[in-house]
C-alpha cells in the first residue's frame, strides 16, 4: 500500500527566511509525486509535481520540491518565505503504474505559519 | 474564467435528513471526485466518476451517494446513514482518469449536524 508522511504538523519561519516543509513516501513502484496549498476554508491549488527526470522542480509562487529516490523524500522548499505563504500544505503520492487518480494519497497536511 | 463551482458554501444537517451537495465544472474534463477533510486526516476519497453515467466508489462511500448525468455534474448526497457527516467536503476534476495531471479542486462546502 501506498503512503505519505508529513512529520510536522506545523512549521514556523521569518519572513524572507527560507522554509521547508518535509514529505516522505511509500510506494512499491516509480512515484509520481505532487504539492498542493490550501488557504482558509478554499479548495487545493496545485504548486508543483514530480513526474520524471530532473529532481529539482520548479512550480508556482517561487516554490520548488527536490525528489530524492534514495531518501524516499520530495521536500518542498522555498527560498525566502512571504507572509501569504501562510497556508496549509499537502504533499500526494501515486504509484505510476497504479491507474487513476482513484489511487492518490494524500498526506495529513502541514501549517506553515510565516511570521514577520 | 473555467472552474469548479460548490454549492452551498455552507450547509446544516438535521438528523436523519439527506442532503446533496452541488458541484458544477466548466473544464469540460471527464473525472470527477469527491474528497472528505477533516482535521489532521488530510483528504480521503468518497467517489469518483470517469464518465458519464459511470461512478465508482472510493475508500469511505458508505452513507453517501453520487450522479453523474451530466459531464459538468457530480452531486453528492449525504444521507441519514452517515453517522458522522460533520466535515469539509471537496470537489475535484482532471482531465481524464488516470493521468498524470493535477487536480483542479472546489471551493468546498463545509457541512455540520444541527
Amino acid at each position: 500500500a501506498q503512503s505519505v508522511a508529513q512529520p510536522e504538523d506545523q512549521v514556523n519561519v521569518a519572513e524572507g527566511n527560507p522554509l521547508t516543509v518535509k514529505c516522505t513516501y511509500s510506494v512499491s513502484g516509480n512515484p509520481y509525486l505532487f504539492w498542493y496549498v490550501q488557504y482558509p476554508n478554499r479548495g487545493l491549488q496545485f504548486l508543483l509535481k514530480y513526474i520524471t527526470g530532473d529532481n529539482l522542480v520548479k512550480g508556482s509562487y517561487g516554490f520548488e520540491a527536490e525528489f530524492n529516490k534514495s531518501q524516499t523524500s520530495f521536500h518542498l522548499k522555498k527560498p525566502s518565505a512571504l507572509v501569504s505563504d501562510s497556508a496549509l500544505y499537502f504533499c500526494a503520492v501515486r504509484d505510476a503504474e497504479s491507474g487513476g487518480y482513484q489511487k492518490v494519497t494524500f498526506g495529513t497536511g502541514t501549517k506553515l505559519q510565516v511570521i514577520p | 474564467d473555467g472552474g469548479i463551482t460548490q454549492s452551498p458554501k455552507y450547509l446544516f444537517r438535521k438528523e436523519g435528513q439527506n442532503v446533496t451537495l452541488s458541484c458544477e465544472q466548466n473544464l469540460n474534463h471527464d473525472a470527477m471526485y469527491w474528497y472528505r477533510q477533516d482535521p489532521g486526516q488530510g483528504l480521503r476519497l468518497i467517489y469518483y466518476s470517469q464518465i458519464v453515467n459511470d461512478f465508482q466508489k472510493g475508500d469511505i462511500a458508505e452513507g453517501y451517494s453520487v450522479s453523474r448525468e451530466k459531464k459538468e455534474s457530480f452531486p453528492l448526497t449525504v444521507t441519514s446513514a452517515q453517522k458522522n457527516p460533520t466535515a469539509f467536503y471537496l470537489c475535484a476534476s482532471s482531465i481524464f482518469h488516470g493521468s498524470n495531471e493535477k487536480l483542479f479542486f472546489g471551493s468546498g462546502t463545509q457541512l455540520s449536524v444541527l
